[in-house]
């Protein structure tokens, strides 16, 4: 089955860029989502389609994906950016949607 | 506006059953498929199962397979979750999540709050 890693943790002062990455075999050949995911709440969409952002998403979140690895890009981070981001994709091969372990982001 | 709202969740014993449902309003169900999603306590999210638009095509996570049962009414404008011979390891709060697309490769745009079912 089609496996997604991320990294466990990441941590960005406040100004300064996060990047939070996800790897894949050939991911650079499916769509990825990104979701984050604050405590106590339920996920919210913040990048589909590799890149694209849904309305009311800040123009602070963008994305990019080639090869084996996907990459959620937080600029200019915020501490309410602190939360879980999670990619995800449809693996076509198996009719299975894939979602990545997870990764903190941690504001200092 | 777009709203998803879940219940059927509780306390059941291993080998029971529950039955979920996610009731949707704000946008034009009949066209966009439904996920159900889940997250077991401290850990991350697990896709469980997806229905198409029209109810036409369905997929399951391995672990799930055989026991639960996705299915949807149009009419009503909602989806449920048929939980048989439940375990302990599918203790989890249960989301229901709207796909962007008929199908299910698009990405989830709007989620309810979740139910909590603990076996």
């Amino acid at each position: 089955s089609y496996v997604l890693t991320q990294p466990p943790s990441v941590s960005v002062a406040p100004g300064q860029t996060a990047r939070i990455t996800c790897g894949g075999n050939n991911i650079g050949s499916k769509s990825v989502h990104w979701y984050q995911q604050k405590p106590g709440q339920a996920p919210v969409l913040v990048v589909y389609d590799d890149s694209d952002r849904p309305s009311g998403i800040s123009e602070r979140f963008s994305g990019s994906n080639s090869g084996n690895t996907a990459t959620l890009t937080i600029s200019r981070v915020e501490t309410g950016d602190e939360a879980d981001y999670y990619c995800q994709v449809w693996d076509s091969s198996s009719d299975h949607v894939v979602f990545g372990g997870g990764t903190k982001l941690t504001v200092l | 506006q777009v709203q998803l709202v879940e219940s059927g969740g509780g306390v059941v014993q291993p080998g029971r059953s529950l039955k979920l449902s996610c009731a949707a309003s704000g946008f034009t169900f009949s066209n966009f498929a439904i996920h159900w999603v889940r997250q077991a306590p401290g850990k991350g999210l697990e896709w469980v199962a997806v229905i198409s638009f029209d109810g036409s095509e369905n997929y399951y996570t391995d672990s799930v397979k055989g026991r639960f049962t996705i299915s949807r009414d149009n009419s009503k404008n909602t989806v449920f979750l048929q939980m048989n011979r439940l375990r302990p390891e599918d203790t989890a709060v249960y989301y229901c999540a709207k796909d962007r697309g008929a199908d299910a490769s698009a990405g989830s745009d709007y989620w309810g709050q979740g139910t909590l079912v603990n076996v």
